[in-house]
């Protein structure tokens, strides 16, 4: 199975800090990734999928990038309605993994 | 409007059996593969199951924690998704999703893009 290790578990930062959020994948996966936003009770959402495509609805200052096995998940400029959970998932091969999750709280 | 409801989940003992359903409705059901994905309490994301679609045979994915005991199934003529689960354990105690997925059409792009509400599994004596 692929491991998906996400980086970090959790985090604080002020509104208005640029937010990264890394995974590592165990073995390359191309470009079958995505990232999703789950907020406190609520259904996870979808962010961006195949690495760096924005979600139509999504604001711009979410962005993914990377390749192989390393990527990357940035919130420019962090809102208060940014507060969530937020995981990454990996698509390339079954069974499909997420990544453990990070926490981003606002300092 | 896309929508996905769940329904179906509730108090089972160990070893029992449930049926959860996932009725779609606002997009072509038929033309994508689906998926359930659980979320224990106060933990993370896991994917659970896959069924394609009918031009690719509605052949199926199991994590290994349920293959063996957990079978999804499809009514594409009731637009609807089936995860039978027996044998159950209390770590199968969760929250399970349905979200649509990959088409031929849209390929990636509505894919894992449309979750329903959720629907609670517990496990216990």
């Amino acid at each position: 199975d692929i491991q998906m290790t996400q980086s970090p578990s959790a985090m604080s930062a002020s509104v208005g800090d640029r937010v990264t959020i890394t995974c590592r994948a165990s073995q390359g996966i191309s470009n079958y990734l995505i990232w999703f936003q789950q907020k406190p009770g609520k259904v996870p959402k979808r962010l961006i999928y195949s690495v760096s495509s924005l979600q139509s609805g999504v604001p711009s200052r979410f962005s993914g990038s990377g390749s192989g096995t390393e990527f990357t998940l940035t919130i420019n400029s962090l809102e208060p309605d940014d507060v969530a959970v937020y995981y990454c998932l990996q698509h390339s091969s079954y069974p499909f993994t997420f990544g453990g999750g990070t926490k981003v709280e606002i300092k | 409007e896309v929508r996905l409801v769940e329904s179906g989940g509730g108090l089972v003992q160990p070893g029992g059996s449930l049926r959860l359903s996932c009725a779609a409705s606002g997009f072509t059901f038929g033309d994508h593969f689906m998926d359930w994905v659980r979320q224990a309490p106060g933990k993370g994301l896991e994917w659970v199951s896959r069924i394609r679609s009918r031009s690719h045979s509605y052949t199926t994915e199991y994590a290994a924690s349920v293959k063996g005991r957990f079978t999804i199934s499809r009514d594409d003529s009731q637009n609807s998704l089936y995860l039978q689960m027996n044998s159950l354990k209390a770590e199968d105690t969760a929250v399970y999703y349905c979200a649509r997925s990959y088409s031929d059409t849209y390929t990636f792009i509505l894919y894992l893009d449309v979750w329903g509400k959720g629907t609670t599994v517990t496990v216990s004596s």
